[in-house]
């Protein structure tokens, strides 16, 4: 069973640092494109940034450019999102997803909650 | 950066047909999926590559992508099928995914 589990958010004052990690089981993590998305509660889904499987391919929104950083682990199965710069717009559950096939996301995590207040 | 434009609300009775938009500018030359999240869950995908069902994913879900307009047509709609849905494509012209701001779907 494909299993994304994220973890490492939190509260954290404005201008500060988080790193999040998203665990993957059940599935060869090196094979696929990774993404994070973000939501604000009650709000839309928006797309935050994507990792090709060897990390040489990465995209970021505008809105998290400069600020957020995207990596992977492929040994470890693990996909991370260092978000520095934190501003009270940032807040919002941050889910994983895998990318298959025309780029579609079959799989996500539960999310993770990031609140941004001092 | 491309736009998706949902409406915010969509209502249909049981048993009857919801048909929920998604425009974008030259739409029709773009893959869409298609997902549905309810509240407290993560989304997961109902229809992938303008029509593509995943698997289960009932036959009432379908989906259809032509000029400015996609569409998802959920046929005898069901209460279980209350939920926000959010059109999804990949602009390859600037690496960039994109969101519509989603639908909210009321069963009355």
């Amino acid at each position: 069973e494909v299993q994304l589990v994220e973890s490492g958010g939190g509260l954290v004052q404005p201008g500060g640092s988080l790193r999040l990690s998203c665990a993957a089981s059940g599935f060869t993590f090196s094979n696929y494109w990774m993404h994070w998305v973000r939501q604000v509660p009650g709000k839309g889904l928006m797309w935050v940034s994507h990792i090709s499987t060897t990390g040489s391919r990465i995209s970021y929104a505008d809105s998290v450019r400069g600020r957020f950083t995207i990596s992977r682990d492929n040994a470890k199965s693990t996909l991370y999102l260092q978000m520095n710069s934190l501003g009270a717009e940032d807040t919002a559950v941050y889910f994983c997803a895998r990318a298959y096939g025309d780029h579609h996301f079959d799989s996500w995590g539960q999310g993770i909650l990031v609140t941004v207040s001092s | 950066s491309y736009v998706l434009t949902q409406p915010p609300s969509v209502s249909v009775a049981p048993g009857k047909t919801a048909r929920i938009s998604c425009g974008g500018n030259n739409i029709g030359t773009y893959s869409v999926h298609w997902y549905q999240q309810k509240p407290g869950q993560a989304p997961m995908v109902v229809i992938f590559s303008d029509n593509g069902r995943p698997s289960g994913i009932p036959e009432r879900f379908s989906g259809s992508n032509s000029g400015n307009t996609a569409t998802l047509t959920i046929s005898g709609v069901e209460v279980g099928d209350e939920a926000d849905y959010y059109c999804h494509v990949w602009d390859s012209s600037g690496d960039q995914w994109v969101f519509g701001g989603g639908t909210t779907l009321t069963v009355l």
